[in-house]
């Protein structure tokens, strides 16, 4: 059964340092989620592609956070410089569209930051 | 605001009882709701959501639209169960894309 693949599972960093994450959606699934889950809270979407465009970045901290989905498959999240206060676990989802469409999560990368 | 509330962050019970995992949400339109759950060591899955009014692993749930809640019930827990649990709201939002709103969770623990 094909699965959302993300990488690496865990990172740990140093504030300042610039760390990148990586997804590969399941084959054919048009739509991709970045969420990032904060300890003891649910995971909060912070941008969403459909294909290679991203249609809400609302919550995307612009400053420091970038996402691309260059070809429309897999898609990089970047922070750059990281702070202490984005340590928390990314989990990127994705789905065949954008409307009722059952999301499929990764395993998540859990980011800490020293 | 569109919001989703689990109100309880743990929820113990003994193999057998009855379970509730209480769920409200706030929103302006007609909303789907959604279980999500996360066994140990495993990702985040769909466990149900409420237009399909099934029952999964014995779970159901139910939308009430006058209370705004859509709470989690199995009438037996089994200790399989135990995880963690997660309500969900699917609306348009701005640019008139759906987005999930997540619960912060609760952790269902069903003992022996």
């Amino acid at each position: 059964e094909a699965e959302v693949a993300q990488s690496p599972r865990y990172k740990i960093t140093e504030k300042s340092q610039a760390v990148a994450f990586w997804c590969d959606p399941i084959s054919g699934h048009a739509t991709l989620y970045w969420y990032r889950q904060i300890l003891g809270q649910g995971p909060e979407l912070l941008v969403q592609f459909q294909d290679e465009s991203v249609v809400d970045d609302s919550q995307l901290p612009k400053d420091r956070f970038s996402a691309e989905r260059l070809k429309g498959v897999d898609s990089t999240l970047k922070i750059q410089p990281a702070e202490l206060g984005d340590s928390a676990m990314y989990l990127c989802a994705s789905s065949r569209g954008q409307g009722s469409d059952t999301q499929y999560f990764g395993p998540g990368t859990r980011l800490t930051v020293l | 605001a569109q919001r989703v509330t689990q109100p309880e962050k743990l929820l113990s019970v003994f193999k057998g009882a009855p379970v509730e995992l209480k769920c409200n949400y706030s929103y302006s339109g007609s909303p789907e709701l959604f279980w999500y759950v996360q066994y140990s060591r495993q990702r985040l899955q769909l466990l149900l959501r409420h237009i399909s009014r099934e029952s999964i692993k014995g779970f159901t749930a139910d939308l009430n639209k006058g209370e705004t809640s859509f709470h989690l019930k199995k009438p037996f827990a089994q200790e399989e169960d135990s995880a963690m649990y997660y309500c969900a709201l699917r609306g348009a939002f701005s640019g008139g894309y759906n987005k999930l709103i997540f619960g912060a969770g609760t952790r269902l623990a069903v003992h022996p």
